[in-house]
């Protein structure tokens, strides 16, 4: 059966630091990975989507990148951290042909201080 | 731009009421359009989804949605509401033949009184 991870599961970090929160899948073979942030009181936002390695969409801009080294991991990075990238973030994967259908990690619960 | 609202951000009702949670969309054509539930701290799980076809679809836990096309609605029902049903409740929709990510509504919290 197909298992997703995401850690770390809870991170405090300071204004200016770096992040990096890495998501991998198991069981299954070329998923779509999405990375989506869920800030207090609001919806959940797209920030990257990915079809494929070397595939990576961005639905914003600012100091969030995403990376995709292998086909099963997916990466969020920051250089620089800012008060506003706190927040929850889900990493989600669906199979190619599944429409919607999107599995989620438990969440990385980012606060920035 | 397609975008989807939710224009209850918080209900709460009784243990063993009937629940509705409204969900509203804008899209130039039908859109294919799910309900996650997420509990608190977690990831999100499917509940349902609609592609086509019968307009009224059943999900897990009980669950039921009805699609609308007058209305560009796609409501959340269940008629006997669980005390561990207490829950935040994304509608979400994807464009079909489009690329394959999730607008999400902005969520409903959901509580339930014993």
């Amino acid at each position: 059966s197909q298992t997703i991870h995401q850690w770390p599961a809870t991170l405090v970090q300071p204004v200016g630091s770096p992040l990096s929160l890495e998501c991998t899948v198991e069981g299954t073979s070329n998923p779509n990975l999405y990375w989506y942030r869920q800030a207090a009181g609001r919806g959940l936002q797209l920030l990257f989507y990915s079809i494929g390695i070397d595939q990576i969409s961005s639905e914003v801009p600012q100091n969030l990148s995403a990376s995709r080294p292998q086909d099963r991991q997916f990466i969020l990075s920051s250089k620089k951290l800012l008060l506003s990238d706190s927040g929850f973030y889900l990493c989600a994967w669906s199979a190619g042909r599944v429409i919607g259908e999107l599995f989620f990690g438990e969440g990385s619960r980012l606060t920035v201080l | 731009a397609q975008s989807v609202t939710q224009p209850d951000i918080h209900i709460t009702v009784s243990e063993g009421a009937s629940l509705e949670l409204r969900c509203n969309y804008s899209y130039g054509a039908t859109p294919y359009l799910f309900w996650y539930v997420q509990s608190p701290g977690q990831g999100l799980q499917l509940l349902l989804k609609y592609f086509s076809g019968d307009t009224l679809v059943q999900g897990i836990k009980g669950f039921e949605a009805e699609f609308k096309r007058s209305q560009s609605s796609f409501n959340l029902r269940k008629p006997s509401v669980h005390w561990s049903d207490a829950a935040e409740y994304f509608c979400a929709v994807v464009a079909p033949g489009g690329r394959r990510a999730l607008t999400f509504g902005s969520g409903t919290r959901l509580q339930v009184q014993p």
